[in-house]
C-alpha cells in the first residue's frame, strides 16, 4: 500500500518540451508539497497546497505550475523545460502544518537533454 | 532567509565506530527534524525535536536539540553498514505553514 506515489519515476526529455509529474497520496492528508533535490542532494521546497489552496510558492519560475484537483492529488506541470530543471522532484504530504510529519514519495528523476 | 548548515558533508567510517552529524543555524526553529534517505527513495522521518535541550533516542541514534533551538546533532553509536545513507536535518518555523528548510545533507558510508 503506497502512501505517496508519483508518476513517472523517470523522465527524460528534450529542452523546450512541456511535461507533467503526477502525485497521489492515500493517507487522507490535507497538505501536499513539491520539493526539488539537486545533484548535490540539496532539498528545497517549491510549493505547498492545503485543502487544494496554494500556501507556499518559493520563488519558483512561472514555468512551473502546480495543480491540485482534489486533496489527494498534486500535479506539477513544467513548461519549456531547461537544462537546469534536471533534478529529482519529490512530492510529500502531511496532515496539517509544520508540526506534523511529512511523508515523501519515491521521487521523479527528470533529465533534460 | 533561514539557513541550516549541516556538517560534515561526507562521512566514511568502519563498522563499530561512533559518529556525530551537526546541524547549525543562526535562526530559531520551532522544531527540528532528522530524515534518512536511501538511494532511489524519498526521505523518511527519523525524529522530530521541539523543545530546547531535548534529547531523543532511537536505538543507537541519539538526537539533541540545542537549548536555543538553533542547532541539533545526530549521534550514532556503533555504526552498522545498514546505517549507510543520506541524513538530512530540516527546520520548521511556526510562521511558515508547512515549510521545512533542509540542510545540505550528510552522506554516511559505513564499511563492513
Amino acid at each position: 500500500d503506497t502512501a505517496v506515489s508519483q508518476t513517472p519515476k523517470y523522465l527524460v526529455t528534450q529542452m523546450g518540451n512541456d511535461k507533467s509529474i503526477k502525485c497521489e497520496q492515500n493517507l487522507g492528508h490535507d497538505t501536499m508539497y513539491w520539493y526539488k533535490q539537486d545533484s548535490k542532494k540539496f532539498l528545497k521546497i517549491m510549493f505547498s497546497y492545503n485543502n487544494k489552496e496554494l500556501i507556499i510558492n518559493e520563488t519558483v519560475p512561472n514555468r512551473f505550475s502546480p495543480k491540485s484537483p482534489d486533496k489527494a492529488h498534486l500535479n506539477l506541470h513544467i513548461n519549456s523545460l531547461e537544462l537546469g530543471d534536471s533534478a529529482v522532484y519529490f512530492c510529500a504530504s502531511s496532515q496539517g502544518d509544520w508540526k506534523e510529519t511529512q511523508y515523501f514519495g519515491p521521487g521523479t528523476r527528470l533529465l533534460v537533454l | 532567509t533561514q539557513l541550516l548548515e549541516q556538517s560534515p558533508q561526507f562521512l566514511s567510517i568502519q563498522e563499530g565506530e561512533n559518529l556525530t552529524v551537526y546541524c547549525n543555524s543562526s535562526s530559531v526553529f520551532s522544531s527540528l527534524q532528522w530524515y534518512r534517505q536511501e538511494p532511489g527513495e524519498g526521505p523518511v522521518l527519523l525524529v522530530t525535536v521541539v523543545t530546547g535541550g531535548e534529547v531523543k533516542k532511537l536505538k543507537r541514534l541519539t538526537f539533541q536539540f540545542g537549548d536555543a533551538r538553533k542547532d541539533s546533532s545526530l549521534h550514532i553509536t556503533a555504526a552498522q553498514p545498514g546505517d549507510t545513507g543520506l541524513y538530512l536535518c530540516a527546520g520548521a518555523s511556526g510562521t511558515s505553514y508547512g515549510k521545512l528548510t533542509f540542510g545540505q545533507g550528510t552522506i554516511l558510508t559505513v564499511h563492513p
